[in-house]
This record gives structure tokens, C-alpha cells and sequence, in this order.
């Protein structure tokens, strides 16, 4: 069965250093998104993207953060700068388009600790 | 803007029992809504999805409704197993046709 799929599971990184989160969606998929849930809170919206460009964003979603698609399966997530608050799960989600493709499939997260 | 709710925040049941996990959201105009599975430290994992012009969907053992002109969906788990303690997570798409998730209900199902 296709599935989202995230590396890494787990990353470590010094406060101020940057990280490149990855994804790649469903191969027939055209919307894609990243999620993050801080540990114990809500699961919150970060970014959007379709047709190759950003659909929309959170307040969350400042110039710290990034997204791009660079071959056409990847989908990454890029946070420069990053800050003790940052740490908390990532998710990367993807669904093949509107109505009979709304059904939204998530990646297994990855877990950001910034130390 | 789109504030989802979820009642009980936990629940714990024995095995066998049949339950009801409840969902509410403050802006009916949503694209549809879906049910989510996290276990600890994991993924989501979709369970239902329900457009927006239809009243329920079921699949194996779990029932969800949706009552979009007050705001409610509801998820039933027949004969709840063990295996069935997750947390469970519903999210409403908005017509930006991004998630707007509730904080979830914490479910144990003790043997």
C-alpha cells in the first residue's frame, strides 16, 4: 500500500543550526502539506503546497521556515536558525486532489530535539 | 476562525464495551472531516474520512457521523479491543483545504 514516508525519524540539532526535513509523498498525489505537533499540544498546520507553489501558510510559517519540491518527489521542509521551541514532531501529509482524493495520508513524523 | 473540540479528553473502558468519541467544530463551512489514529510517539493514521454532503461512513468495527449544520461528528467503536487504546484525532478540512485538528481523546481499553 503507498504510503508517506519521512526520513529521518529522529533528528538532533545544536539551537541556531539548520535542518532539512524530507518527505516523500504519494507518487500520484498533488497537494501536500506539513503539520507539527509540540509535545502534548494540538497538531498545527504549517504550510500547504500545489502545483509546484506555496497555497497557503500558518502565522507559524515564518522566513525561518521553507519549503520546496526539488525533483519533483521529494518535499522538503527546511528550518534555518533553529530555536529551542522548534523541537516537536513534523508531519508530512499528501492527498491526490479534491473530493474522491480529499482522504489526507500522513507521514510517520519526524521527531526535531533541538538542544 | 475554525476551532475543533474533542469530549472526554481520556476515556478509559474495559474490553467489550461500545463507545462514542465526540468532535465539535465552530465553522460548519468544511470541505470534509476525518478521523485520525496516533499511537504514542507516532504517525496519524486515517480511519474515516466523511465528505461534506454525507452523514456517516463505517469501516469494520467504527461508525462516524457527521451533523456539519451543528458542528458534530461523532466516532462509535463496536466491541472495543485492547488494541484499540490510541489516541484519536479528528480534523476538519476547511475550505482553504487545510486541517484544522481538535487536541484529540486519549483512548485505554483495558482487558
Amino acid at each position: 500500500e503507498p504510503e508517506v514516508t519521512q526520513t529521518p525519524s529522529h533528528q538532533v540539532t545544536q539551537m541556531g543550526q539548520e535542518v532539512i526535513l524530507r518527505c516523500v509523498p504519494i507518487s500520484n498525489h498533488l497537494y501536500f502539506y506539513w503539520y507539527r505537533q509540540i509535545l502534548g499540544q494540538k497538531v498545527e498546520f504549517l504550510v500547504s503546497f500545489y502545483n509546484n507553489e506555496i497555497s497557503e501558510k500558518s502565522e507559524i510559517f515564518d522566513d525561518q521556515f521553507s519549503v520546496e519540491r526539488p525533483d519533483g518527489s521529494n518535499f522538503t521542509l527546511k528550518i534555518r536558525s533553529t530555536k529551542l521551541e522548534d523541537s516537536a514532531m513534523y508531519f508530512c501529509a499528501s492527498r491526490r486532489g479534491q473530493v474522491d482524493g480529499a482522504e489526507a495520508f500522513f507521514g510517520q513524523g519526524t521527531r526535531l530535539t533541538v538542544v | 476562525k475554525q476551532e475543533v473540540t474533542q469530549i472526554p479528553a481520556a476515556l478509559s473502558v474495559p474490553e467489550g464495551e461500545n463507545l462514542v468519541l465526540n468532535c465539535s467544530f465552530t465553522d460548519s463551512a468544511i470541505y470534509n472531516l476525518q478521523w485520525f489514529r496516533q499511537d504514542p510517539g507516532k504517525g496519524l493514521t486515517s480511519l474515516l474520512l466523511i465528505q461534506s454532503s454525507q452523514r456517516e461512513q463505517t469501516s469494520g468495527r467504527l461508525n462516524a457521523s457527521l451533523d456539519k449544520s451543528s458542528g458534530r461528528s461523532t466516532l462509535y467503536i463496536a466491541a472495543s479491543q485492547p488494541g484499540d487504546s490510541a489516541t484519536y484525532l479528528c480534523a476538519v478540512m476547511d475550505y482553504g483545504q487545510n486541517f484544522v485538528f481538535g487536541p484529540g481523546t486519549r483512548l485505554s481499553v483495558l482487558p
